[in-house]
């Protein structure tokens, strides 16, 4: 069956290290990957995309790696903040199906002063 | 850039009631809105996609009766839960992406509770 799982387990980080976030999913064959961060009661917002034939995209302090053999995305932040507390949330298309997004369930990280 | 507004944030009212949830994009161009909705601790859930000026394209489980959807412009998607129950109590979420495989821009969602 399809599925994509993120981290599980809360996330706690202290302040200043780097935060590791990962996405697996079975039974894809995505063109894309994006990661969004959704604060309680908000909307997500987008951060990142990974096309299919990108290794790894950065954008600041933000990185993503997508392996398509392994099926797996990495989302890294470095020199985390308090204020980068929050839920991260992966999403693949659905290739070819009305340009729909698949959601994991999203982890939460939680950085420590 | 890419502002999706999603109004009202907010609504509290009585058992029967219909309620209309509205999405817009503020500064480009829509041509396809995502609604969604959101329990507690659990991921996005597809209720519908839509494309201007067509009819909605429903999940399966979601009734097209229950969950009526207009996208009437490139920029205004309107939701109404028609007759509204307890059960129909969630956080419903819109978002908005223009041509090609753009990102989904997401509106700051409704909290709806029915008494």
């Amino acid at each position: 069956s399809q599925k994509i799982e993120q981290n599980s387990e809360a996330l706690n980080i202290q302040e200043g290290k780097t935060a590791t976030l990962t996405c697996n999913y079975t039974n894809y064959s995505p063109a894309y990957l994006q990661w969004y961060r959704q604060d309680p009661g908000r909307g997500p917002v987008f951060l990142l995309l990974i096309r299919e034939n990108e290794k790894e995209k950065r954008k600041e302090r933000l990185k993503v790696t997508f392996d398509t053999t392994l099926k797996q995305s990495l989302f890294h932040i470095t020199a985390s903040q308090p204020a980068d507390s929050a839920t991260y949330l992966c999403a693949l298309d659905n290739a070819g199906n009305n340009r729909k997004l698949i959601w994991g369930l999203g982890t939460s990280l939680a950085v420590n002063p | 850039g890419a502002v999706v507004s999603q109004h009202p944030s907010r609504v509290i009212c009585k058992s029967g009631t219909s309620v209309k949830i509205e999405c817009r994009s503020l500064d480009f161009q829509a041509t396809t809105m995502f609604w969604y909705r959101q329990f507690p601790k659990q991921s996005l859930m597809l209720m519908a996609t839509s494309n201007e000026g067509s009819k909605a394209t429903y999940e399966q489980g979601v009734e097209k009766d229950k969950f009526l959807i207009n996208h009437a412009s490139l920029t205004l998607s309107t939701l109404t839960v028609t007759s509204a129950h307890p059960e129909d109590s969630s956080f419903y979420i819109c978002s908005a992406t223009g041509d090609g495989n753009q990102p989904q821009h997401f509106g700051d969602g409704t909290r709806l509770s029915i008494l």
